[in-house]
């Protein structure tokens, strides 16, 4: 079985721009998960799609969106971007849910904002 | 507040020697605990989940141990190798079903010398 999928795994953007971010979950599971890692905050929860709809929320402005398609795949756009939003962008998929089942990790998106 | 607190931050062992990780938390209610190893730039990839009624789990070489009274765990990996390089990651899953989140420790990061 395929694992999770990310892409691109690199990208470099300017401030001000805005990107999408790809992920594509193991076949059957209908969780997909994002999260923001940097060396400094470690690993933050963005949000949390299950069957095209939001769950879950983290913590983060309203330039971070994301939606789920009727494949299970996932999309993450920021918009506007700063300085500040250079990060390793994971997803994660999951058979029902986060909290309760295990997670599987993608490989990583890692964004440079210049 | 929940919080999971893992000690220590960084430690360096020599191939071959045994170490042990530490992860303390402050969730309520308790769901489950798990234990990622992340290799620099990847994405974390899971070593164990344990449940509240589970007080050992192993895993190869990693064996990881849950004091539920204590509010503790551990991660200790035998007979190190190179490879064993990595962060690891305590997660902890809180909450009532329907209202759950993952609560994620900064990491412990371990380098194994040859």
């Amino acid at each position: 079985k395929a694992g999770v999928t990310q892409t691109p795994r690199y990208l470099i953007k300017t401030r001000g721009q805005q990107v999408t971010l790809s992920c594509s979950p193991i076949s059957g599971h209908r969780s997909v998960s994002w999260y923001q890692q940097t060396p400094g905050q470690g690993l933050q929860f963005l949000f949390e799609y299950f069957s095209e709809t939001q769950r879950n929320k983290g913590n983060f402005p309203g330039r971070f969106s994301g939606r789920q398609f009727s494949n299970s795949r996932s999309e993450m756009n920021v918009s506007t971007l700063e300085l500040g939003d250079s990060a390793l962008y994971l997803c994660a998929s999951s058979f029902l849910g986060r909290t309760s089942y295990e997670q599987y990790f993608g490989p990583g998106t890692r964004l440079t904002v210049t | 507040k929940n919080q999971v607190e893992q000690s220590p931050q960084s430690l360096i062992i020599l191939e071959g020697k045994n170490c042990t990780l530490q992860c303390n938390y402050t969730v309520s209610p308790f769901s489950n605990l798990r234990w990622y190893k992340q290799d620099t730039g990847r994405g974390p990839v899971s070593l164990t989940i344990m449940t509240f009624s589970e007080n050992t789990k192993s895993n190869g070489r990693y064996t990881a141990t849950l004091d539920a009274d204590t509010k503790q765990s551990s991660l200790h990996i035998t007979a190190s190798q190179l490879s064993d390089s990595a962060s690891y990651i305590c997660v902890v899953s809180a909450g009532v079903q329907g209202a759950q989140k993952l609560v994620f420790g900064q990491g412990t990061r371990l380098t194994i010398n040859p």
